[in-house]
């Protein structure tokens, strides 16, 4: 089992652009969970998804957004980026409550 | 607002000393708390949550109601156990974990 799997590990942005992060869950894992982390910061919620749909949003401008798919994979967008959103962008995934969350290893952000 | 704070940026302590990295949380219902480590190089892991009162390679945490704490302990460190650590809070009726900051521990020869 390959764990939760993110693509890519890193990308370079411009002010501006749109860009989409990419998440396979643990396999038996149906909720796939987004968290952002600044540097020197703790990982910060942005949002969960289950059946498909946004069960929970963190305290993130709407240019966040995602989706996730039947497989439960998932996927973030991020419009107009700002320098502000270059972070490490962390899937997690787990069952129907949080408890036990498995995380990937990140896509890093730079936004230039 | 719910809050949880790791005091501690970094803590150095020598191979065979205790280990204490404090957790202190905000939240007025009945919190679910979590030790999640890092090592290097690796991705965030689950160490132990209080629900489940286990030890995991010899850490243990208590959490504390009245101090509203969940420090994370072990008698006697070791090399390996060098790493970031965060404290996590889970909150009743959401889904999300609020992270501290972390502690970085570095276990000196």
């Amino acid at each position: 089992d390959a764990g939760v799997t993110q693509s890519p590990t890193h990308l370079i942005k411009t002010r501006g652009q749109q860009v989409t992060l990419r998440c396979s869950p643990k396999s038996g894992h149906d909720t796939v969970s987004w968290y952002q982390q600044a540097l020197g910061q703790g990982p910060q919620f942005i949002f969960q998804y289950y059946e498909e749909e946004e069960r929970q949003r963190g305290n993130f401008p709407d240019r966040f957004s995602g989706h996730q798919f039947p497989n439960y994979s998932s996927e973030l967008n991020v419009n107009a980026l700002l320098l502000g959103d270059s972070a490490l962008y962390l899937c997690a995934s787990s069952l129907l409550n949080p408890y036990g969350y498995t995380f990937g290893s990140g896509t890093r952000l730079t936004v230039v | 607002a719910q809050r949880v704070t790791q005091p501690e940026k970094l803590l150095s302590v020598f191979k065979g000393a205790p280990v204490e990295l404090k957790c202190n949380y905000s939240y007025s219902g009945s919190p679910e708390l979590f030790w999640y480590v890092q090592y290097s190089r690796q991705r965030l892991q689950l160490l132990l949550r209080h629900i489940s009162r286990e030890s995991i390679k010899g850490f243990t945490a208590d959490l504390n109601k009245g101090e509203t704490s969940f420090h994370l302990k072990k008698p006697f460190a070791q090399e390996e156990d060098s790493a970031m650590y965060y404290c996590a809070l889970a909150t009743s009726g959401t889904y999300k974990y609020i992270f501290g900051t972390g502690t970085r521990l570095k276990v000196l020869a």
